[in-house]
């Protein structure tokens, strides 16, 4: 089984309309991270928590917003999506040392 | 903020010949530095990472990378490409001994290999 799940893998909605994308990690990390990518301009932050009372915005955080509901789960919304959201959405883990980062397979998001 | 520039946003090269992907990073302190490959339809996967210690860095299938403080680069290298090196790599950094732990990222080089 895979040690950092997302969910859908693939989802297509219309401008306007909430969206939520959920990740799971069985690693046991306390640190968990989102980020888009989007073609020739590679990952960029969108949110980052270090457990569940600690989420900090990155560097693209407008129009998101997250949840860190456990340890091991950190979702990401959108609550108005937009067409310039259309992008490869990833979650990412980290444990204490080294800062090497884990990823989930990704979440294709298209937004019309 | 760390900043890292990957020189070349695609390569190509032939099967058997050799792979090397340009990565230089911006920081006074030498950071963590990571290879990572994406495959087609994909999440990201760690191929090497240097944290101290021996500059020259030995990863999964082939691959390798040096650490150059003078040059401040991490360029990766194979010494022959295998059709099943075609992917997208990319090149991160993390502020040793930051507690954030966050990466930052370049902005990938696209990878080809020609029969």
């Amino acid at each position: 089984d895979a040690d950092v799940t997302q969910t859908p893998r693939n989802r297509i909605t219309k401008t306007g309309k909430r969206i939520m994308l959920e990740c799971s990690q069985t690693k046991g990390h306390d640190r968990m991270y989102w980020y888009r990518q989007d073609p020739g301009l590679g990952l960029r932050l969108i949110y980052y928590s270090f457990d569940v009372k600690d989420i900090n915005k990155g560097e693209i955080s407008d129009g998101y917003s997250v949840s860190r509901q456990a340890q091991a789960k950190f979702s990401l919304s959108l609550e108005s999506a937009i067409p310039n959201q259309t992008a490869l959405y990833f979650c990412a883990t980290s444990g204490p040392t080294r800062n090497e980062q884990y990823f989930g397979p990704g979440t294709r998001l298209t937004v019309t | 903020a760390q900043s890292v520039t990957q020189l070349g946003s695609h390569v190509s090269v032939s099967e058997g010949a050799l792979v090397l992907l340009r990565c230089n990073y911006s920081s006074s302190v030498p950071p963590y530095l990571f290879w990572y490959v994406q495959y087609p339809n994909q999440g990201l996967q760690l191929l090497l990472k240097y944290t101290s210690a021996a500059t020259l860095v030995k990863g999964i299938n082939g691959f390798e990378a040096e650490f150059k403080k003078s040059e401040t680069s991490f360029h990766l290298t194979k010494p022959s490409a295998h059709m099943s090196d075609a992917a997208e790599y990319f090149c991160a950094v993390s502020e040793r001994g930051s507690t954030l732990g966050r990466l930052y990222f370049g902005r990938g080089t696209q990878l080809t290999v020609w029969p």
